[in-house]
């Protein structure tokens, strides 16, 4: 397996544009999580699915963030409209059951 | 969720010195995981501990989880420069929320 694969690697977008990160987990797993981390505020967890189910969103900043998991492979975090205080890494990590986490690579996003 | 506090927020040692950082949760953890972010990485998975009073090692690294599963703690001794890095606990209460990392610099 590749790992958790997350795409851009690198976003730069002018404030007010629709941003949209995808993430595709590794295969068998069921846990799927989105963070953001920046300097001031960490590693914070936005949102995590389990078997593609939204459980707990609570870490989203407000309503311009969404995120998606229409099936196993496949999930999306989407920012619309984009603001310069989004600019942060973005990771997605999977998990199966209660063991590790995997993350991926993430996406640098620059707001400007 | 639960939220886990890590102190310190930095360390920087002298290569050879040892080095510890210290997990707290308000809850009780079902388990906790530590993970090791290097510089422009992402996290990866070091171990997890889930059984009270819990110890483990892996070559200069020991993970301690305590009697009452609300505390942890990372201590590396003799560090290296490959040490380096962010170091952060998670509780693992099915969502995985981190601690504020400690990051550690080496001078060698």
């Amino acid at each position: 397996d590749a790992g958790v694969i997350q795409s851009p690697r690198h976003e730069v977008t002018e404030m007010g544009q629709e941003v949209t990160l995808r993430c595709k987990p590794i295969s068998g797993h069921d846990y799927l999580f989105w963070y953001r981390q920046t300097m001031m505020r960490g590693l914070e967890l936005l949102i995590y699915f389990n078997n593609n189910v939204p459980i707990d969103d609570s870490g989203m900043p407000e309503d311009r963030f969404s995120a998606k998991m229409p099936n196993a492979s496949f999930s999306t975090l989407k920012i619309q409209p984009s603001e310069p205080r989004d600019s942060a890494v973005y990771f997605c990590a999977s998990r199966g059951g209660n063991t590790e986490a995997f993350f991926g690579q993430g996406t640098r996003l620059t707001v400007v | 969720g639960q939220q886990v506090m890590q102190i310190p927020q930095y360390q920087h040692v002298q290569e050879g010195e040892d080095f510890t950082t210290y997990c707290n949760s308000s809850t009780t953890l079902s388990n906790i995981q530590w993970y090791k972010q290097r510089p422009g990485g992402h996290p990866v998975f070091l171990i997890q501990l889930v059984k009270s009073g819990e110890v483990k090692k892996q070559k200069r690294l020991t993970f301690q989880f305590g009697e009452a599963k609300k505390n942890s703690s990372l201590h590396i001794t003799a560090t290296q420069t490959t040490d380096v890095g962010t170091y952060f606990c998670a509780g693992n209460n099915n969502d995985m929320r981190f601690g504020a990392g400690t990051r550690l610099t080496v001078k060698p």
